[in-house]
């Protein structure tokens, strides 16, 4: 089994709408979760950063983690056509700096 | 403040010759990583270092990588006698030291190596 698991689909939404990526991952000892956005022939960015379950909000931007269900979601509010990009998953190791990641969502918003 | 100083952008080799991939971290982080991107793959982990030091490399291939973070100078990842399957975007990253408040890594903008 992956350590983090996101289905790599492409989302095409229209400019306004609410974007909703998610991930899953198999080790419950994992405890920091990361969002990731990459523009095309861009390094990711760090995006949001979390260690606890519950929900954690920066602007337009919602994080939330499930930890009893290893579950980890992102929310965009009022989707911008600057949000078109690839928002990955991340995991970090417990005791470890290394982080795993999930395969990308490339999101497309539609003016 | 610079961010992570990848060269060179682009790297063109010929199957058989020597990649060095560089990376500068962002001044005052202690902690390097190197990652590989494939279309449809994602990012995989390669190595993990500190000055001096190999703390995981338990991504690299066994054979023809390497990667070195010297004392004084640039993070380097070499591939030896490159291979059409070598061709990617190599990614480095790094974060502060150990005690410090670490939210992720900062990314550089990559290596983009092309194999001919």
């Amino acid at each position: 089994q992956k350590e983090v698991e996101q289905d790599p689909g492409p989302l095409s939404v229209p400019e306004g709408a609410i974007v909703s990526l998610n991930c899953t991952y198999s080790n419950s000892a994992f405890q920091y979760f990361m969002w990731y956005r990459q523009y095309s022939r861009k390094g990711p960015e760090l995006l949001m950063y979390t260690y606890s379950s519950g929900n954690k909000e920066d602007g337009r931007f919602t994080a939330q983690v499930d930890k009893s269900s290893k579950y980890i979601s992102l929310f965009i509010r009022d989707s911008q056509p600057s949000d078109s990009a690839t928002y990955l998953c991340a995991i970090r190791w417990p005791g470890n700096n290394r982080l795993a990641f999930g395969k990308g969502n490339q999101v497309v918003v539609i003016p | 403040n610079a961010g992570v100083m990848q060269n060179p952008r682009h790297l063109v080799r010929r199957r058989g010759q020597e990649a060095r991939l560089r990376c500068s971290p962002v001044k005052g982080h202690s902690h390097v990583y190197w990652y590989r991107q494939l279309p449809e793959e994602g990012l995989k982990f390669m190595v993990y270092l500190q000055k001096e030091n190999i703390i995981d490399e338990s991504g690299m291939p066994k054979e023809r990588f390497s990667a070195e973070f010297p004392k004084e100078g640039p993070s380097i990842l070499r591939i030896q006698q490159v291979v059409r399957g070598d061709s990617a975007a190599y990614f480095c990253a790094s974060s502060p030291p150990a005690g410090q408040p670490n939210y992720g890594y900062t990314f550089g903008s990559g290596t983009r190596l092309t194999v001919v």
